[in-house]
C-alpha cells in the first residue's frame, strides 16, 4: 500500500500564473484534506472532500483557488493568478473514516510552491 | 471555535533527556478528538497518538507517553531519553465531532532540538 503522492514536489511560477498540483490518496481512503503550511506555521485546513463532494472550504480559499476530486479518487488543486502571498506548503492528507466518526490523517510530502 | 496553543516555539535538550510538549485547547463540543504530529526535515507530518474526548487516561508508548487533562484542556507529550531522531516539529491538533470530524485545527508547532 503506498501512501499519499503529491505532484509536483516545487513548483517555482511568475506572479500572475496559473498552477495546479495534484493528489493520489491511498486508495480506499474516503477523504482527501489539502491544507497550507507557512514556515514556522502548523498546517490551515483549506477544503475536504468525502468521495468526490466537495463537503468544506476555508475562508483562507479566495475564488482564485479550486479543487476537484473526479470520480473520488486523485484531486488537483489549482491557484489561478498567483499572488506571491500564495507561496507556502501545499499538504495534501487522506483519511479513512468509515465505520468512525474521525481518522488520522495521512500526510503527502507536499507541493512547495514559489511565487517570484 | 476551536483553537489549539503549543506555547512553546523550540526546545532544545541533550539526548538521554526527558522533554514534555505542551499542548492546550478551546472547543465548545462536548466530544472531540486530539491529535499528535510529528513532522520530521524531510517534511512529511506522521501521526503518533488520537484520543477521544471521553478517555482521559494516559497513554504510553515505548518513549512516549501522553497526559490528557479535561480539567486544565491539556493533551501534554512527553518522550523519555530523548535521542537525536527525535528533532522534529510536533504539532497538536483538534477535531471537532459536531462539524463531522473533517476539519482538523493544527496548533503552530513546537520545534524539538536534541543534541548528542
Amino acid at each position: 500500500d503506498t501512501g499519499v503522492s503529491q505532484d509536483p514536489r516545487h513548483k517555482i511560477t511568475k506572479r500572475g500564473q496559473n498552477v495546479t498540483f495534484r493528489c493520489d490518496p491511498i486508495s480506499e481512503h474516503n477523504r482527501l484534506y489539502w491544507y497550507r503550511q507557512t514556515l514556522g506555521q502548523g498546517p490551515e485546513f483549506l477544503t475536504y472532500f468525502q468521495n468526490e463532494a466537495q463537503l468544506e472550504k476555508s475562508r483562507l480559499l479566495s475564488d482564485r483557488f479550486s479543487a476537484e476530486r473526479p470520480k473520488g479518487s486523485f484531486s488537483t488543486l489549482e491557484i489561478q493568478r498567483t499572488e506571491q502571498g500564495d507561496s507556502a506548503m501545499y499538504l495534501c492528507a487522506s483519511s479513512d473514516n468509515r465505520g468512525q466518526i474521525v481518522g488520522e490523517l495521512f500526510f503527502g510530502e507536499g507541493s512547495r510552491l514559489t511565487v517570484l | 471555535a476551536q483553537k489549539v496553543t503549543q506555547a512553546q516555539t523550540e526546545i532544545s535538550v541533550v539526548e538521554k533527556e526527558d522533554v514534555t510538549l505542551d499542548c492546550v485547547y478551546e472547543t465548545r463540543d462536548t466530544t472531540y478528538y486530539l491529535f499528535w504530529y510529528k513532522q520530521p526535515p524531510s517534511g512529511e507530518l506522521v501521526f503518533l497518538i488520537r484520543r477521544n474526548s471521553f478517555d482521559e487516561q494516559n497513554e504510553i508508548s515505548g518513549r512516549y507517553s501522553w497526559n490528557f487533562q479535561k480539567s486544565t484542556s491539556s493533551f501534554n507529550f512527553t518522550i523519555t531519553a530523548s535521542q537525536v531522531v527525535d528533532s522534529a516539529v510536533y504539532f497538536c491538533a483538534l477535531s471537532e465531532a459536531n462539524t463531522g470530524g473533517f476539519k482538523t485545527i493544527f496548533g503552530a508547532g513546537t520545534r524539538l532540538f536534541v543534541k548528542a
